[in-house]
């Protein structure tokens, strides 16, 4: 996916671990997004950007932290990662103008907490 | 607040029939309606959007949706299924901002040789 790179693809982790994962993009975008994908339960946004310093909430926002100190990288950490957070994590990014339609996504993070 | 419900977690065709994947949305505005498709291990891309203006809604690889507000439906279609079709896919509708997404469950399209 040109533009937007997440790291790692795959991570395997055990529970109590801190773990970050990162989402760069080369689009100069301004609005950076935090999605976790789950089984019957679609894209749930767990945190966003919309600037350097500037994040807030999700609707899934417990057991996450986010810091973006460049406008290419959004940081998504687990500060002590649990079972429930086995997922997969995509990021994704939008332009200051235009709305939804223009979200971009990553490839995605394969997350396993043992 | 918006919703957005899409009817069976698995739809499986033969080659060749129609795709029908169904979506039903609930806003409190005017929506704008987004079907997403992800392939194995790649992430979501948009397949086509309804903003404004036409009801039907044509997007890539062939697949059309269609608006209908007194059904508050925007069901996926396409007239014959390729093999290459296999995918999940998601609908999804804008929130009040109309910077955030409301996701469905998701759709796993299942193509029969």
């Amino acid at each position: 996916d040109a533009g937007i790179t997440q790291s790692p693809r795959h991570k395997v982790t055990e529970t109590g671990t801190p773990v970050t994962l990162r989402c760069h993009q080369t689009e100069n975008h301004r609005y950076m997004y935090w999605y976790r994908q789950d089984p019957g339960h679609g894209l749930r946004l767990i945190h966003y950007s919309y600037g350097v310093k500037d994040t807030d909430k999700g609707e899934v926002s417990d057991g996450y932290s986010v810091s973006r100190s460049k406008t290419e990288d959004f940081l998504l950490t687990l500060e002590s990662a649990t079972s429930s957070q086995t997922s997969v994590y995509f990021c994704a990014i939008r332009p200051e103008t235009g709305g939804a339609e223009k979200l971009f996504f990553g490839s995605g993070t394969q997350l396993s907490v043992l | 607040a918006q919703s957005v419900t899409q009817l069976g977690s698995h739809v499986s065709v033969s080659e060749g029939a129609l795709v029908l994947l169904r979506c039903n949305y609930s806003s409190s505005v005017p929506p704008y309606l987004f079907w997403y498709v992800q392939y194995p291990n790649q992430g979501l891309q948009l397949l086509l959007k309804y903003t404004t203006g036409a009801t039907l809604v044509k997007g890539i690889n062939g697949f059309e949706a269609e608006f209908k507000k007194s059904e508050t439906s925007f069901h996926l279609t396409k007239p014959s299924a390729h093999m290459s079709d296999a995918a999940e896919y998601f609908c999804a509708v804008s929130g009040d901002s109309n910077y955030q997404l409301i996701w469905g469950a998701g759709t796993k399209l299942i193509i029969k040789p």
